[in-house]
C-alpha cells in the first residue's frame, strides 16, 4: 500500500490568499484526520471523518478553515484567507479502525508570508 | 491539566543503555494507548500500540500500561543513535473512541 499521500509538500504563499491542502488516504481506512503541529502547540487534531462525514470540528481554529471529504479517497483543508500564524505543518492520517492507531501523511509544510 | 502529558527532555542516554519514557493520562476511561516516535522534519510513526495492563514487547521496544494509575510508559534497550527522535504518547478518550489525544511529546537523544 502506499501509504497516506498529501499534497503539496510544500507551499509558500502571502498572507490574503487561498491555500488548499489534498490528502489521500489509505485505501480501506473509513476514518481520516487532519492535524496541525507547531512547535509552540504540539500535535493538535483539526477535524475527523467517518465514511466521508464530518464527526468533529471542534478543533479547527476559526472560519477561515474548511474541510471536506467528496469520496472515499480524497480530502481537501482550505484556509481562506490565509495569515501568518496559520503557518505550520499540516498533517493527514487514517484509520480503519474506531479506537485503532493511525496512520499519517508525510505532512505539507505551510509558510504563510 | 493536560490530557496527556509528557516530560519535554531532553533525555539523554548512553548508547546501550535503556531508555525509559514515560506518560500520564487523564481520562480514566481511555482504552487505546500509542507510542509514536517522530523524527526531525518528518510525520509521526507508529511503534507502539497497547489496550490492556501489563507488557507489551516488541523486538527492543516494551510498553507498560497501568490503568489504575493512569501511566503509559516506553522502554527502549540497547539504545542506538538511530534512536533519537522525538518519541509521542497518545490515548484514546472514552467519549469519542475515535479521537487520539498526543501528549506534547519527549525528545530522547541516545550519546555515542
Amino acid at each position: 500500500d502506499a501509504g497516506v499521500i498529501q499534497s503539496p509538500r510544500h507551499e509558500v504563499t502571502e498572507m490574503g490568499q487561498e491555500v488548499t491542502l489534498r490528502c489521500k488516504p489509505i485505501s480501506g481506512h473509513d476514518y481520516l484526520f487532519w492535524y496541525r503541529q507547531t512547535m509552540m502547540r504540539g500535535l493538535e487534531l483539526l477535524i475527523y471523518f467517518n465514511n466521508n462525514v464530518p464527526i468533529d470540528d471542534s478543533g479547527m481554529p476559526e472560519d477561515r478553515f474548511s474541510a471536506k471529504m467528496p469520496n472515499a479517497s480524497f480530502s481537501t483543508l482550505k484556509i481562506q484567507p490565509s495569515e501568518p500564524r496559520d503557518s505550520a505543518v499540516y498533517f493527514c492520517a487514517s484509520t480503519a479502525d474506531r479506537a485503532g492507531a493511525q496512520y499519517f501523511g508525510p505532512g505539507t509544510r505551510l509558510t504563510v508570508l | 491539566q493536560k490530557e496527556v502529558e509528557q516530560n519535554s527532555g531532553p533525555l539523554s542516554v548512553p548508547e546501550g543503555a535503556i531508555a525509559s519514557l514515560n506518560c500520564t493520562y487523564s481520562d480514566r476511561g481511555s482504552q487505546s494507548f500509542f507510542w509514536y516516535r517522530q523524527y526531525s522534519g518528518k510525520s509521526p510513526e507508529l511503534i507502539m500500540s497497547i489496550y490492556s495492563n501489563g507488557d507489551k514487547e516488541d523486538g527492543r521496544f516494551t510498553a507498560q500500561l497501568n490503568k489504575a494509575s493512569q501511566y503509559v510508559s516506553l522502554l527502549i534497550r540497547d539504545s542506538q543513535p538511530s534512536d533519537s527522535a522525538t518519541y509521542l504518547c497518545a490515548v484514546t478518550g472514552y467519549s469519542s473512541a475515535s479521537k487520539i489525544i498526543f501528549g506534547s511529546g519527549t525528545r530522547l537523544s541516545i550519546r555515542p
